[in-house]
């Protein structure tokens, strides 16, 4: 079955640096991959979505890539700050129907200052 | 601007049980999802709306779970007996648009579910 899998083991990262958290998927092809950043407690926010033909995807300090060869997407964060600690999701279509989206269990980002 | 309202915001009942989830999407968003969180595993789909339709609810469990959404406004989810496993949190989301090359879909903080 699709499946969106995420390194869900904690990824300490020091300050300053660029945090890179990968977002692998099987089974099929998503037309677009998303991502959404997950504070304790509260609900997913969206960042980026990505498209198949799309390679590379920037926002502020964000970038996302999208790699259909290695059925892959990286999700970087550069000049990586300690408010930057969270849970990351990566979705992707095929949850149900149309619109559903079918989610990794996220990566838990831990920035140390 | 409101986002995705959601009530309440934590819930603690007894196996076979009811309760009802309330959902208030973004004004103006014609699509309306829920989603559900149990423990250790990934959030999945549940169900769409676009306005007051069901147009895919294949993700739905079991027949004691029920949605609704008179008018084409705010949703509820209502389980009817509650069991054990239906403990998690149950995330309702909106959007403007649909489509297969993808949307920005906003979520809400989530109703958490604890049956005991």
């Amino acid at each position: 079955s699709q499946k969106i899998e995420q390194n869900s083991e904690a990824l300490n990262i020091q300050e300053g640096k660029t945090a890179t958290l990968t977002c692998n998927y099987t089974n099929y092809s998503p037309a677009y991959l998303q991502w959404y950043r997950q504070d304790p407690g509260r609900g997913p926010v969206f960042l980026l979505l990505i498209r198949e033909n799309e390679k590379e995807k920037r926002k502020e300090r964000l970038k996302v890539t999208f790699d259909t060869t290695l059925k892959q997407s990286l999700f970087h964060i550069t000049a990586s700050q300690p408010a930057d600690s969270a849970t990351y999701l990566c979705a992707g279509p095929g949850g149900g129907g149309a619109d559903g989206l079918t989610f990794g269990k996220g990566t838990h980002l831990i920035i140390q200052p | 601007e409101a986002g995705v309202t959601q009530f309440p915001s934590h819930s603690v009942i007894e196996k076979g049980q009811t309760v009802t989830l309330r959902c208030d999407p973004i004004s103006g968003h014609d699509n309306l999802y829920w989603y559900r969180r149990v423990m250790g595993k990934e959030i999945k789909f549940l169900l769409h709306f676009v306005k007051e339709s069901k147009q895919d609810e294949s993700g739905m469990p079991n027949n004691r779970f029920l949605a609704e959404r008179t008018g084409g406004t705010y949703s509820t989810l209502k389980v009817q007996p509650a069991e054990l496993e239906d403990s998690g949190v149950y995330f309702c989301a909106s959007s403007l648009f649909t489509g297969l090359s993808g949307n920005t879909i906003y979520f809400g903080e989530g109703s958490w579910l604890t049956v005991v």
